[in-house]
């Protein structure tokens, strides 16, 4: 089955840009969506389809989704920003359509 | 807005059963496939069950086949989850939640309801 892989941390100063990736085989031919969680929290999306935005989600927040690697870019982080980030694709040849990431933890220092 | 409020965890012995609710609002529900999916605790999210909106077709992941059973009922604008044959593993927060198009993601997610499998 299709494997998606994320580090399990990123650490970044307020103001500056953290990047989160995902990566699988041949990724960039899938769409790839991103799901932000605070604890105790429900996920909330992000971004989706690689690099579109739902309303309501700030234009800090954009993806990246070429050859084996997806890329969360969140500029001028927050504290707020502080959460756990997943991504996933939807594999229609598995048994399992649905897959995640692993999930970042995204540290504000 | 679209609100999404699960009910119905608790605490079951192993085998035992649970039936999940969700009830939506905000949205025209019958013209939205629903999905569930589930995070034990401390760990990652996992996808378990989708359906259709018009309840037409149902998919499950592999670790609750034949367990697990999703249904809704259009009329009450409410997702179920019947949970039969539990097991530990099957302890986590399940949400419930609205696919954003053709089954391949959602836009919206409920608070979660925690289901503890234990003896």
């Amino acid at each position: 089955s299709y494997v998606l892989t994320q580090p399990p941390s990123v650490s970044v100063a307020p103001g500056q840009t953290a990047r989160i990736t995902c990566g699988g085989n041949n990724i960039g031919s899938k769409s790839v969506h991103w799901y932000q969680q605070k604890p105790g929290q429900a996920p909330v999306l992000v971004v989706y389809d690689d690099s579109d935005r739902p309303s309501g989600i700030p234009e800090r927040f954009s993806g990246s989704n070429s050859g084996n690697t997806a890329t969360l870019t969140i500029s001028r982080v927050e504290a707020g920003d502080e959460a756990d980030y997943y991504c996933q694709v939807w594999d229609s040849s598995s048994d399992r359509p649905w897959v995640f990431g692993g999930g970042t933890k995204l540290t504000v220092l | 807005q679209v609100q999404l409020v699960e009910s119905g965890g608790g605490v079951v012995q192993p085998g035992g059963s649970l039936r999940l609710s969700c009830a939506a609002s905000g949205f025209t529900f019958s013209s939205y496939g629903m999905h569930w999916v589930r995070q034990a605790p401390g760990k990652g999210l996992e996808w378990v069950a989708f359906i259709r909106y018009d309840g037409s077709n149902k998919y499950y992941a592999d670790s609750v086949k034949g367990r697990f059973t999703i249904s809704r009922d259009n009329s009450k604008n409410t997702l179920y989850l019947q949970m039969n044959s539990l097991r530990a593993e099957d302890t986590a927060v399940y949400y419930c939640a609205k696919d954003l198009y053709e089954q391949q993601l959602a836009d919206y997610w409920g608070q979660g309801t925690l289901v503890t499998v234990s003896s």
